[in-house]
């Protein structure tokens, strides 16, 4: 497809269950960009990708969040043992230019539920 | 606290009213987006401005950047129900690599017909 694409789009997780959502961005982008949506917020930043170097991090609200793009192409954020405060929709973005973020095109993210 | 500070938070208005959304921040951003998100999708881009007093004009829908490059304000003309949606401003800090977009809380508007 022409845009980036998220799956799971909607994913039900027990609490303690470790889940892995997948991005798969537009096609020669070379950033990418993860970021939280809790239900009536804005986004806030996650992690940021250039290529498959992991330049930024500071976002990952803890140790139990973790995100990888080992090709420089796809990637995942996994998190492990999940919580209920971890219930958002993920979103992920991806960009043409290297720290490209304001050219920056989003997926329909993820909604990540955590029962 | 968000760096970002929208209001209002919820609009409800008749179609053909005019509005108009505030974005305050106490911070320098080099450049601040306008995005329009519908329940189950992503944030798509309306607009970006860079440059401190800035005015862009798409339809109905009228842009502007504070002279400080601090604040933004989104005004849209006779609103119809097709504008209905989460309006969120987002700006990358002037003190940032450029590789992080703060966002704020969101607008969410309602166009009755």
């Amino acid at each position: 497809g022409a845009g980036v694409s998220q799956s799971p789009r909607y994913k039900v997780a027990k609490r303690g269950q470790d889940v892995a959502l997948r991005c798969d961005p537009i096609s020669g982008h070379v950033s990418l960009f993860w970021y939280q949506q809790a239900l009536g917020q804005g986004p806030e930043f996650l992690t940021y990708f250039q290529n498959e170097a992991q330049l930024d991090k500071s976002g990952l609200p803890s140790d139990r969040f973790f995100a990888e793009r080992p090709e420089g192409s796809v990637s995942t954020l996994k998190i492990q043992r999940t919580q209920q405060e971890d219930s958002a929709v993920y979103l992920c973005a991806s960009s043409l230019v290297e720290g490209g973020v304001t050219e920056a095109f989003f997926g329909q993210g993820t909604r990540l539920t955590v029962v | 606290t968000q760096l970002l500070e929208q209001s209002p938070q919820f609009l409800s208005i008749q179609e053909g009213e005019n509005l108009t959304v505030y974005c305050n921040s106490s911070s320098v951003f080099s450049s601040l987006q306008w995005y329009r998100q519908e329940p189950g999708e992503g944030p798509v881009l309306l607009v970006t401005v860079v440059t401190g007093g800035e005015v862009k004009k798409l339809k109905r829908l009228t842009f502007q950047f504070g002279d400080a490059r601090k604040d933004s304000s989104l005004h849209i003309t006779a609103a119809q129900p097709g504008d209905t949606g989460l309006y969120l401003c987002a700006g990358a800090p002037i003190d940032n690599a450029g590789n992080m977009l703060t966002f704020g809380g969101g607008t969410r508007l309602m166009v009755k017909p």
